[in-house]
């Protein structure tokens, strides 16, 4: 089992869609959690960071679950600008997914 | 505040030639250094991490080094390389709490020819 999981996608969604991702990781330690975005060619920056108790930053809102052992980042109204790969990040293991794409279409 | 430099962007080698490319952090000491690598629709690959000068972890067996000369910078370096070294070289440094993130320099394209 890899030790961070993505969906690869892609997630093809009209305007205004709400759309979500998972993220799963196999060290029950990993302490901290982030999300990525990457665009075309360029090199990944960060979202957001996942605090346990979840939160929120505009339309992005991120999730962990301990239990189950995955994150989470949920994007309410999407815009077209928001098309671009997802990472999501464990910091423990200093791993990264390998991304979900998503592509949202007018 | 932190930047991060990374160059060249871009670059075209052929099979067997050396390499050598350079990271350099500004606005913080004793940073963690990290180098990955990016296949072309893939994920992200971690190659090398630093805690400190001098010291390297190697996450994968490959013809790359690295190096740590100054605490604020890192290098990827090969003696030969490969058509399969081809690919995305991303810099990141991280401050030394381990609850920080990651921060990516603008990469580097590595062609090989």
């Amino acid at each position: 089992r890899k030790e961070v999981e993505q969906d690869p996608g892609p997630f093809n969604v009209p305007e205004g869609a709400t759309v979500a991702f998972n993220c799963t990781y196999s060290n029950s330690a990993s302490q901290s959690f982030f999300w990525y975005r990457q665009d075309c060619r360029k090199e990944p920056k960060l979202l957001m960071s996942v605090y346990s108790s979840g939160n929120e930053d505009g339309r992005f809102t991120a999730q962990l679950n301990r239990a189950s052992q995955y994150i989470s980042l949920l994007i309410r109204d999407s815009k077209l600008s928001d098309s671009a790969t997802y990472l999501c990040a464990v910091n423990m293991d200093m791993r990264f997914g390998a991304g979900t794409r998503l592509t949202v279409k007018p | 505040s932190q930047t991060i430099h990374q160059w060249p962007a871009t670059l075209v080698q052929p099979v067997g030639s050396p390499l050598s490319l350079e990271c350099t952090v500004e606005g913080t000491s004793n940073p963690n250094l990290y180098w990955y690598r990016q296949a072309a629709g893939r994920g992200l690959q971690l190659l090398f991490y630093s805690v400190g000068i001098g010291q390297i972890s190697s996450e994968v067996p490959q013809n790359l080094s690295a190096s740590r000369p100054q605490d604020r910078q890192f290098i990827l370096s090969s003696k030969k390389l490969l058509l399969s070294d081809s690919g995305f070289y991303l810099c990141a440094w991280r401050g030394e709490n381990s609850n920080q993130p990651q921060h990516f320099g603008d990469g580097t394209r590595l062609s090989i020819l």
